[in-house]
């Protein structure tokens, strides 16, 4: 059975830069028929994507994170990360990893998702 | 531009059916969507690709409580004999050419 968890820090300072990374178990990262996902909830709120990647590095992001967002991937570990620059209060959020049913760039539904962590931004 | 509307609330009986609505922005309506279920301090669960003609396909373990359909830019999620862990949030979910959109989530309430 696929699993995908989330790990990195749970407090993040204000003006620094988010790191999370992915582990996938269960399935590999390498394959063709899936994007790999990062999408974000804040305290209360709804969910809102972040950004998709290819195994083979292509990677799409929502334009209102673009400049702030980096997605990378690391086959032979089975992992994908995130990276989110210049934090501010309004990044607190759970941030959840995904797989994507490809078919689309970017990716299609998301069918497997992780259990998501919580980060803080503090000032 | 790709939006996803969604009614903020939704409840009914428990034992009683209930059908959530999700909109596609206009101009979209061939697009399949796809149903998440957040139930409360949980993560989402993916429940079901929803294609425009309404035919669709479950992910693994969902219940045949939860059916879709679809008419014109509408599309539904019917959650028939409702029990009490079907309290939670539900998100619809569309996509683009690299793009990736969510609905704003019902809660649904078991009275």
């Amino acid at each position: 059975q696929l699993q995908l968890q989330e790990s990195g820090p749970a407090l993040v300072k204000s003006s620094e830069t988010l790191s999370l990374t992915c582990t996938v178990s269960g399935g590999s990262i390498n394959s063709s028929s899936y994007y790999w996902g990062w999408i974000r909830q804040p305290p209360g709120k709804g969910l809102e994507w972040i950004g998709s990647l290819y195994y083979s590095g292509s990677s799409y992001y929502n334009v209102s994170l673009k400049s702030r967002v980096t997605i990378s991937v690391d086959t032979s570990k089975n992992q994908f990360s995130l990276k989110l620059s210049s934090v501010s209060a309004a990044d607190t959020a759970v941030y959840y990893c995904a797989r994507l049913r490809g078919g689309r760039a970017a990716g299609t539904f998301l069918d497997f998702w992780g259990q998501g962590t919580l980060v803080t931004v503090s000032s | 531009q790709l939006v996803l509307t969604q009614s903020p609330s939704a409840s009914a009986s428990l034992g009683a059916s209930v059908k959530l609505t999700c909109t596609l922005s206009s101009g979209h309506s061939t697009y399949a969507i796809a149903w998440h279920q957040q139930q409360p301090e949980k993560g989402p669960r993916f429940l079901m690709k929803l294609n425009s003609d309404g035919s669709h396909s479950k992910g693994d373990g969902i219940p045949d409580r939860f059916s879709g359909s679809t008419s014109g830019t509408e599309r539904y999620l019917t959650i028939s004999s409702l029990q009490l862990e079907d309290e939670a949030d539900y998100y619809c979910q569309t996509w683009g050419t690299g793009i990736v959109v969510f609905g704003g989530g019902t809660k649904v309430t078991v009275l």
